[in-house]
């Protein structure tokens, strides 16, 4: 069954420095979507991205973090100089397009980012 | 803007009981309403969705929810838990005029005891 993937599973950066997620959409999808959860808090929407374009973004997206989709086959999240309190779990999501009531989003397992 | 608010961080059951997963949602348009559960290191998998028509929905496992406009509630049941469906779920509100991101609530750990 085609799924979602992330890596890495965990990932430890010191503050200040520049981390990037990776994730490997479903292969026909066409939406692609990044979430993060801090412990104990919600799952927040960070950003969507569709033909290449940000489509729509939260207000945690701001200048420190952007995404790219390379290859045609990664999308990544990138995060330039790291805080303490980017410290979450990162998931990544993909949906094949149309309206979402007929469309589901699939998730990744998510990437454990610590900051110290 | 839209919001969910699940009432309990935890539930606790015995394994034949009635699980009952609480979600209140806050939408100014007609919501579309979704259930998810994610099993210990695993990804999030959609259970069920309400978008419009029939106001239960049935979903995998014998999950169920209704979509009650006048409480502002969708809450998650099962009538007999059973010990694979302890997990966390996730309810998120979104709707087609507010663009495609799920707004998810804090998220409910579900345990079941034998």
């Amino acid at each position: 069954e085609p799924e979602v993937t992330q890596t890495p599973s965990h990932q430890v950066t010191q503050m200040g420095q520049e981390v990037i997620l990776r994730c490997v959409p479903i292969s026909n999808h066409l939406y692609f979507y990044w979430y993060r959860q801090i412990l104990g808090q919600k799952v927040e929407f960070l950003v969507s991205f569709y033909n290449n374009e940000i489509s729509e973004k939260s207000e945690i997206f701001d200048d420190q973090f952007s995404v790219e989709r390379p290859d045609g086959s990664n999308f990544t999240l990138k995060i330039r100089s790291t805080k303490l309190e980017d410290s979450a779990m990162y998931f990544c999501a993909s949906r094949v397009g149309g309206q979402l009531m007929n469309t589901e989003a699939f998730f990744g397992q998510g990437t454990r980012l610590t900051v110290v | 803007a839209q919001s969910v608010t699940q009432l309990g961080s935890h539930v606790s059951v015995s394994e034949g009981a009635l699980v009952l997963l609480r979600c209140n949602y806050s939408s100014s348009v007609p919501p579309y309403l979704f259930w998810y559960v994610q099993y210990p290191n695993q990804g999030l998998q959609l259970l069920l969705k309400y978008t419009t028509g029939a106001t239960l929905v049935k979903g995998i496992n014998g999950f169920e929810a209704e979509f009650k406009k006048s409480e502002t509630s969708f809450h998650l049941t099962k009538p007999s838990a059973h010990m694979s469906d302890a997990a966390e779920y996730f309810c998120a509100v979104s709707s087609s005029q507010a663009g495609t991101a799920l707004i998810f609530g804090k998220g409910t750990t579900l345990s079941v005891s034998s």
